[in-house]
């Protein structure tokens, strides 16, 4: 049973590029959520998906957007590439359960995005 | 806006001893849960308590959660050089949010 899966492991793009990061959640999980990490800190909470719409965001730009297609499987987008973007991005799957958020988040081994 | 934070922010001990990381929160919760941190590497889940919960036990950790003065413990017992790692609490019923987490080397 495969866990969460992210790719790539590792990126480095220039100031002003675009960047895509994908996820595949745990087999079972319907819910997505995806947080930006910098060097030495907590990771930080940019937003969750669940049924291909964004239900909580956190506080994030506009820059940063995402998706979730039918099979659960997510996308994060980050445009217009700032060095303070340079981070471990991870995804983190979950289930649901109707309204409950009591589900415990399955981390991926993220995508280390370097922009110079 | 950043709800646990973990204290302290760094801890060395040496294998065998037991290891104890503090938790203290803002508002509300509905659970509150701590994840384990390699180095570069994904976050997993270690145990959830949930806000009617005092104390929960797993292996060993323990963890203890006072409502009354919005704080959660973590507790190592026996620890192992495995167990060093970055340990983070985390709260919110609708987003799971982190804190900046507790760095623990466990020495040889």
């Amino acid at each position: 049973d495969a866990g969460v899966t992210q790719s790539p492991t590792h990126l480095i793009k220039t100031r002003g590029q675009q960047v895509t990061l994908r996820c595949s959640p745990k087999s079972g999980h319907d819910t997505v959520s995806w947080y930006q990490q910098a060097l030495g800190q907590g990771p930080q909470f940019i937003f969750q998906y669940y049924e291909e719409e964004e239900r909580q965001r956190g506080n994030f730009p506009d820059r940063f957007s995402g998706h979730q297609f039918p099979n659960y499987s997510s996308e994060l987008n980050v445009n217009a590439l700032l060095l303070g973007d340079s981070a471990l991005y991870l995804c983190a799957s979950s289930w649901r359960q109707g309204n409950s958020y009591n589900s415990p988040l399955h981390f991926g081994n993220g995508t280390r995005l370097t922009v110079t | 806006s950043q709800q646990g934070e973990e204290d302290p922010q760094a801890l060395s001990i040496q294998e065998g001893e037991n290891a104890t990381m503090n938790c203290s929160y803002k508002t509300s919760i509905n659970n509150l849960q701590w994840y384990r941190q390699n180095s570069g590497r994904g976050l997993v889940h270690l145990i959830l308590i949930r806000s009617n919960e005092r104390e929960k036990h797993s292996g060993r950790l323990r963890v203890t959660l006072d409502t009354s003065k919005k704080s959660s413990s973590l507790l190592i017992t026996a620890s192992r050089a495995a167990d060093t790692a970055s340990y983070f609490c985390a709260t919110d019923p609708e987003k799971l949010v982190f804190g900046k987490g507790t760095k623990l080397t466990v020495n040889p």
